[in-house]
């Protein structure tokens, strides 16, 4: 079964640039969620899909950053413009539907900001 | 608030031995929690899970324990690997729904 697939790895940008980030689940996976980990710190949630509807975006800085899914698959996230607390790490985790706890991680894409 | 946090950030243990990474929470309405790996590079990997309503649950070589009186949970891992050499994070999920939030992990280095 192939994992979670992200894309770019890397990316680094001048701040007030703009970057968008890809995410491509696990087959058959109804939620996704992207999240944002800060350097030795655990993962913090920005948005979470149920199919290409948005169940929870709380965290989501939404002046900068916007996300969608628009046919309930793939999904991007953009930071437009990016400031320099931005750089860290994108994941993205799939599961089989809200209520099933178990996310499955994709390797994240590692942002710096400059 | 929601909290979860480690009360170690690092742990050094010998191959061989057993690890006991800790956590704390502090929201006493968690019902669900759940132990990742994620080593260098790579997105965090589902090791463990218990639910609020047990006190103990095992797996391969690996060990959940819940005290819900003190809000403490613990990932004990027996004969420690090198290649268990990683950040270990706790993560609890409040009332149902899928979001889970994360502590700040724990690095534990296995020496050969």
């Amino acid at each position: 079964e192939a994992g979670v697939a992200q894309s770019p790895r890397y990316k680094i940008i001048e701040k007030r640039q703009s970057v968008a980030f890809w995410c491509n689940p696990i087959s058959g996976h109804a939620t996704l969620y992207w999240y944002q980990q800060i350097l030795g710190q655990g993962p913090k949630l920005l948005i979470q899909f149920q199919n290409n509807g948005v169940v929870d975006d709380s965290q989501l800085p939404k002046d900068r950053f916007s996300a969608e899914r628009l046919k309930g698959v793939d999904s991007t996230l953009k930071i437009q413009p990016a400031k320099l607390e931005d750089s860290a790490v994108y994941l993205c985790a799939s599961s089989l539907a809200q209520g099933h706890y178990e996310q499955y991680f994709g390797p994240g894409t590692r942002l710096t900001v400059t | 608030g929601e909290s979860v946090g480690l009360h170690l950030p690092t742990l050094s243990v010998q191959e061989g031995d057993n690890s006991i990474i800790n956590c704390a929470y502090s929201n006493s309405a968690s019902d669900y929690f759940i132990w990742y790996k994620q080593e260098s590079g790579k997105g965090p990997q589902f090791i463990i899970d218990i639910r609020s309503n047990m006190d103990k649950r095992q797996g391969q070589r690996v060990t959940v324990l819940l005290n819900k009186t003190v809000k403490h949970l613990s990932l004990q891992i027996a004969a420690t690997q090198p290649g268990d050499s990683a950040v270990y994070f706790c993560a609890e999920n409040i009332g149902g729904g899928s979001r889970l939030t994360f502590g700040e992990g724990t690095q534990l280095t296995v020496n050969p």
